[in-house]
């Protein structure tokens, strides 16, 4: 199966900075199809980018995903108090579809 | 609105039997895949078990085949995931999500999750 392995584990910044997070694949995500979930605790898990780089339903402009192949990217352009949470990868290209470890987005 | 809602989790022996529900509100289960992913402790999501759009397919995980079944009933909206043969590895959080209207597994709604515990 596909291993999606995520970086940092833990990434602490302040409101107002850039986070850049990466979820990189043990082999080949084609057609990109590749998503990123938040969730926070006590909270379900919700759909950020789908398909690399296409935001979901009220997701703000904030957020934005790139990539292709075996390097992701979740770029945080401003972080808002409300971002900080965990943030998980899903590719869902390749049976059975995986789950990075994810990455705790921590205030500073 | 739409809304899922697990329940059902327990703490259970090693061997045992649980049933987890889903209560499903805001759209009709017959209209839409749905699957089950958990989260054990101090690890990563890991789906477990998928029921097509029809409920006539489902699919599971290496880890559940055989243990797990993934059901539902369209006239309660509620999605079931009956697990037998419990083991100490089973231990999670478990989330029911919606598929996005589709093929790709793409999760536009979860729950908040149920919690299991295999223990004696």
């Amino acid at each position: 199966e596909v291993v999606l392995t995520q970086s940092p584990g833990t990434l602490s910044l302040s409101p107002g900075e850039r986070a850049t997070l990466s979820c990189r694949a043990s082999q080949s995500v084609s057609r990109r199809y590749l998503a990123w979930y938040q969730r926070k605790p006590g909270q379900a898990p919700r759909l950020l980018i789908y398909g690399a780089s296409s935001r979901a339903t009220d997701i703000p402009d904030r957020f934005s995903g790139s990539g292709s192949g075996t390097d992701f990217t979740l770029t945080i352009s401003r972080l808002e108090p409300e971002d900080f949470a965990v943030y998980y990868c899903q590719q869902y290209d390749v049976p059975p579809q995986t789950f990075g470890q994810g990455t705790k987005l921590e205030i500073k | 609105e739409v809304q899922l809602v697990e329940s059902g989790g327990d703490l259970v022996q090693p061997g045992g039997s649980l049933r987890l529900s889903c209560a499903a509100s805001g759209f009709s289960l017959g209209s839409y895949a749905m699957s089950w992913v958990r989260q054990a402790p101090g690890k990563g999501l890991q789906w477990v078990s998928m029921i097509s759009e029809s409920g006539d397919n489902t699919w599971y995980a290496g880890s559940g085949k055989g243990r797990f079944t993934i059901s539902r009933d369209v006239s309660k909206n509620t999605l079931y995931l009956q697990m037998d043969s419990l083991r100490a590895e089973d231990a999670a959080i478990y989330y029911c999500a919606r598929r996005r209207l589709g093929q790709l597994s793409i999760y536009d709604y979860w729950g908040q999750g149920t919690l299991v515990t295999v223990s004696s």
